[in-house]
């Protein structure tokens, strides 16, 4: 029963620097999403992916990539890590589209220097 | 646009009964979740309305009317485990409102 895995669950970065936050999941579902929450903001779509091979923007795709290249895994990567980027980070997948329950990653909480 | 508004806190006693509020511009509206968040884990699924009306799950129940824009989740026989953040989130694009953090206290 992993359901959706996250990983790291904590990380420590300087400004500058790249990393790649990862996210599988177990369940066959098709959508995954990548979201951040910042106190007093909520939940943010950063992008998300209805398929492997297609990925698209959600709110606040600056500073992020991801790609799709298999149904379980869709990671976030950080090309060049800033402050504003300090933030916990959720990953999410659901068998079909935006009317489908998500099932969140355990997190990953961010700290840029 | 797709604002969706809450109220930031709430508080609660045990045993009590609340509701949350929360509104969202109707324009491309799908349906609507809650998610129940509690502090430092991970959101989890409460409910999912489309239709207009109530959907009671056990101690939780969730309202929509969509000619509104407004949703409520309704808790009852309040619980200290009941205390967490709860989120509504538009389905189109699951746009998510800020929560409302709840406190019950004994």
């Amino acid at each position: 029963n992993a359901g959706v895995t996250q990983t790291p669950k904590f990380q420590v970065l300087k400004t500058g620097q790249s990393m790649t936050l990862q996210c599988a999941q177990d369940m066959n579902h098709e959508y995954m999403s990548w979201y951040r929450q910042d106190p007093g903001m909520g939940l943010r779509l950063i992008h998300y992916s209805v398929g492997a091979g297609i990925t698209d923007q959600g709110e606040v795709p600056n500073g992020y990539n991801v790609s799709r290249s298999t149904t379980e895994d869709f990671p976030l990567r950080l090309l060049s890590a800033a402050p504003s980027q300090t933030s916990v980070y959720f990953c999410a997948s659901s068998s079909g589209g935006w009317g489908e329950k998500l099932f969140f990653g355990s997190g990953t909480q961010l700290s840029v220097l | 646009g797709q604002n969706i508004d809450q109220p930031t806190e709430m508080t609660a006693t045990e045993g009590a009964i609340v509701q949350i509020n929360c509104t969202y511009q109707t324009s491309g509206f799908n349906g609507l979740f809650w998610y129940q968040q509690h502090a430092g884990e991970a959101p989890t699924f409460l409910s999912y309305n489309v239709l207009d009306g109530l959907e009671e799950k056990g101690r939780f129940s969730s309202f929509l009317s969509r000619s509104k824009g407004y949703s409520y989740l309704l808790l009852k026989e309040l619980q200290m485990k009941d205390s967490a953040s709860y989120l509504c989130a538009n389905t189109d694009k699951l746009i998510f409102g800020t929560g409302t953090r709840l406190q019950v206290f004994p």
